[in-house]
């Protein structure tokens, strides 16, 4: 069964710097799909940016930025300019190639302070 | 258009009653899917549907959890004979059925206490 471990339960930056959030997975499998989440308060989960395994290039969404490391099974998303509205919880999430659920990892809280 | 819609937005209930959990997906996603996620942790799948059909069962953690889809859109999750461990926020999502993975988009969930 594959895992995916976040090993930051909690951050906090300066509005405007650059924050890193890590991610690992565990998987036997070749193909397969990575995503970051966002969670605010609301609750309502957002997609933040999602990773093909087949493609080499990283994917990038204006400040959102991952670092894909297929061979290290790490996946780590890259806000740069942070802003307050970025504050919420971060959920990364696996999905096996044919498959249709998303496998979760415990989440990061991220706080951005003024 | 409007987003995915569940009901209620909080349910408290005492042990061993039955709860019903509403999901109204995306007009025109054929895929529904629903999640749990106890306190501080991430979200656990509990099943999903294609059409009508659950293709995949496997994340129900027990016999008292059942839920089924009609019309291709609702969707109810009931929990029945409820106990304190089933107090979660459970949510839904729903995505297009195509052949590379749908983006899943989630509602705001049901916060359930089960006193």
């Amino acid at each position: 069964a594959q895992t995916v471990t976040q090993s930051q339960p909690e951050m906090s930056v300066q509005e405007a710097e650059t924050v890193t959030l890590s991610c690992t997975y565990d998987t036997s499998e070749s193909n397969y799909y990575l995503f970051w989440y966002k969670q605010p308060p609301s609750r309502q989960m957002i997609l933040v940016i999602r990773q093909e395994a087949y493609k080499q290039q990283n994917a990038t969404e204006n400040r959102f930025s991952v670092n894909f490391q297929k061979a290290a099974k790490s996946f780590s998303l890259k806000i740069s300019d942070s802003q307050l509205g970025d504050t919420a919880m971060y959920f990364c999430a696996f999905m096996s190639q044919g498959a249709q659920k998303l496998v979760f990892g415990q989440g990061t809280r991220l706080t951005i302070n003024p | 258009g409007a987003g995915v819609s569940q009901s209620p937005s909080n349910k408290v209930t005492e042990k061993g009653k039955d709860v019903e959990l509403r999901c109204d997906p995306i007009s025109g996603h054929t895929a529904l899917y629903w999640y749990r996620q106890r306190l501080g942790q991430g979200l656990e799948f509990l099943i999903y549907f294609q059409g009508n059909s659950a293709p995949d069962k496997s994340g129900l953690p027990s016999d008292r959890f059942s839920a089924e889809r009609t019309g291709e859109s609702v969707s109810t999750l009931t929990i029945q004979r409820t106990q304190q461990e089933d107090s979660a926020v459970y949510l839904c999502a729903s995505s297009l059925w195509t052949d590379l993975p749908d983006t899943q988009y989630f509602g705001p969930g049901t916060r359930l206490t089960v006193l």
